[in-house]
C-alpha cells in the first residue's frame, strides 16, 4: 500500500479483556516495529521483525503483550487481560530494512483501557 | 543498552528566531540518528537524518551536527515559521537494529 496502516484507529476496551491490533506495513517493506506512545511522552520501543529472523522482543513491557508477524506481511500486537496503564497510542512503523534509513510510521491506534 | 537523551523538553521561540535542540546517546555503535517531527495528534515523520560519516547537514531550514567524540548530535532550524510547531523527537540506531528515541521537544513557535 502507499503507506503503513493500522487498525483500529481507536479502541476502547475494559480491564481484563484482551485485545488485538494490527499492522499492514508498507509493501516491500522488510522491518517492521511496533512503539508505545503515553498520552504527551516519548516514543516507547517494543517490538522488532526484520524478515524471518527471530524478532527483537526486548521492549515488550509484561508477558501479557505479545506480537506475530507472518514473513513480511501484516503484523498483530496482542495485549492480554488489559490494564488501565496499558492505555496509549501504539504506533507501527516500518523501514526498507534495518540497515540504514528512516521509518514510515503509520496512524497509530489509539488504545483506551476503561 | 542505548540510552538517548534530549533538551529541552519544551521550547518557546519568535518567529524567525532560530530553534535548537540537543541530543546526547550513550553507545558509541550508534550510526544513524533520524529526527522525527510529530504534529498535534499526528503521526511521527522523518524530517533529516544523518549518519557517523558525516558531520552535518543541510535540507533548507533545517539542519543536523554531529559530534561523534561527544556524543552529541542536534538539530537546528532557521527563520522558524508558525508551522514548524510541533513536538521533535531525535532518536539513535546502532547498525539499523532498533532505533531509540528522546523524551521529544514541543517547539512553539510564536507569530
Amino acid at each position: 500500500g502507499a503507506g503503513v496502516s493500522q487498525s483500529p484507529s481507536n479502541k476502547v476496551t475494559e480491564k481484563g479483556k484482551d485485545v488485538e491490533l494490527r499492522c499492514d506495513p508498507i509493501s516491500g517493506h522488510t522491518a517492521l516495529y511496533w512503539y508505545r506512545q503515553r498520552l504527551g511522552q516519548g516514543l516507547e520501543f517494543l517490538i522488532y521483525f526484520q524478515g524471518n529472523s527471530a524478532p527483537d522482543k526486548s521492549g515488550l513491557p509484561s508477558d501479557r503483550f505479545s506480537a506475530e508477524r507472518t514473513g513480511e506481511s501484516v503484523s498483530t500486537l496482542t495485549i492480554q487481560r488489559t490494564q488501565q496503564e496499558d492505555s496509549a497510542v501504539y504506533l507501527c512503523a516500518s523501514s526498507v530494512a534495518a540497515v540504514d534509513g528512516g521509518y514510515t510510521f503509520g496512524s497509530g491506534t489509539r488504545l483506551t483501557v476503561v | 543498552g542505548e540510552n538517548v537523551e534530549q533538551h529541552p523538553s519544551t521550547l518557546s521561540v519568535q518567529e524567525g528566531d532560530s530553534a535548537v535542540i540537543k541530543c546526547t546517546y550513550s553507545d558509541s555503535a550508534s550510526n544513524y540518528f533520524p529526527w522525527y517531527k510529530q504534529e498535534l495528534g499526528k503521526r511521527p515523520q522523518l524530517i533529516i537524518d544523518i549518519r557517523s560519516n558525516v558531520g552535518e547537514k543541510k535540507d533548507q531550514r533545517i539542519a543536523v551536527t554531529l559530534n561523534k567524540t561527544a556524543k552529541h548530535f542536534s538539530l537546528h532550524i532557521t527563520e522558524t515559521q508558525p508551522e514548524d510547531s510541533a513536538v521533535y523527537f531525535c532518536a539513535a540506531s546502532t547498525g539499523g537494529f532498533k532505533t531509540i528515541f528522546g523524551a521529544g521537544t514541543r517547539l512553539f513557535v510564536k507569530a
